[in-house]
């Protein structure tokens, strides 16, 4: 069955660094989603991404983050410079057109120092 | 904004038992989905089952269904025959209904924990 990979699985950072997230969506999805879970809080949507754009974006996506879609499988969520605050569970999502279900894969932890 | 509501922290239930996980939802839209997803251990999310809001029926999966009053705007999900596997948390959540160009996030409640006693 096709699911939705990420990796790194974790990953230890200095504060100030930048990141890269990476995602191998549902191969005939279109639509991607990432998200953010705070350790022991609610999952928070982050970006919505379509058609090579931005769909929609939640106020926590500042201009620290940036996605991309940099090739015809990988989806890749950027930070600028990481805060002790951007600890947290990353995960990515996809969909397909016109499906209400999005499928999640296994989360990257983001540990910043 | 959306917000959905799970006032439950933590759940415990006997094994081979059922159990009853609730949420509320506040949306001023007619036309939404709702969704409960499970998350073991591993943190991975799961979907365990979906709601379209202009459907009566209430959804079925297997060991799981739910009760969804729209009116009251609640969407119960009921864990029949209950497992050890199905020890996590379980996290309701809300979506607009897709609107040509729209790629809505979902909204997540806080979530349940929900212990298996063998």
């Amino acid at each position: 069955e096709p699911e939705v990979t990420q990796t790194p699985s974790h990953q230890v950072t200095q504060m100030g660094q930048e990141v890269i997230l990476r995602c191998v969506p549902i191969s005939n999805h279109l639509y991607f989603y990432w998200y953010r879970q705070i350790l022991g809080q609610k999952v928070e949507f982050l970006v919505s991404f379509y058609n090579n754009e931005i769909s929609e974006k939640s106020e926590i996506f500042d201009d620290q983050f940036s996605v991309e879609r940099p090739d015809g499988s990988n989806f890749t969520l950027k930070i600028r410079s990481t805060k002790l605050e951007d600890s947290a569970m990353y995960f990515c999502a996809s969909s397909r057109q016109g499906a209400a279900e999005q499928f999640f894969g296994p989360g990257t932890r983001l540990t910043v120092l | 904004a959306q917000t959905v509501t799970q006032s439950q922290p933590e759940m415990s239930v006997q094994e081979a038992e059922t159990v009853t996980l609730s949420c509320t939802y506040d949306t001023s839209e007619s036309d939404y989905y709702l969704f409960w997803y499970k998350q073991p251990p591993s943190r991975q999310m799961i979907l365990v089952i979906r709601q379209e809001a202009y459907k009566q029926q209430n959804a079925t999966e297997n060991r799981f269904s739910v009760n969804f009053q729209k009116a009251a705007k609640s969407f119960s999900l009921k864990i029949s025959d209950s497992q050890l596997g199905d020890a996590a948390m379980y996290f309701c959540a809300y979506r607009d209904t897709y609107s040509g160009g729209g790629a809505d996030g979902l909204t997540f409640g806080k979530g349940t924990h929900l212990i298996i006693q063998p």
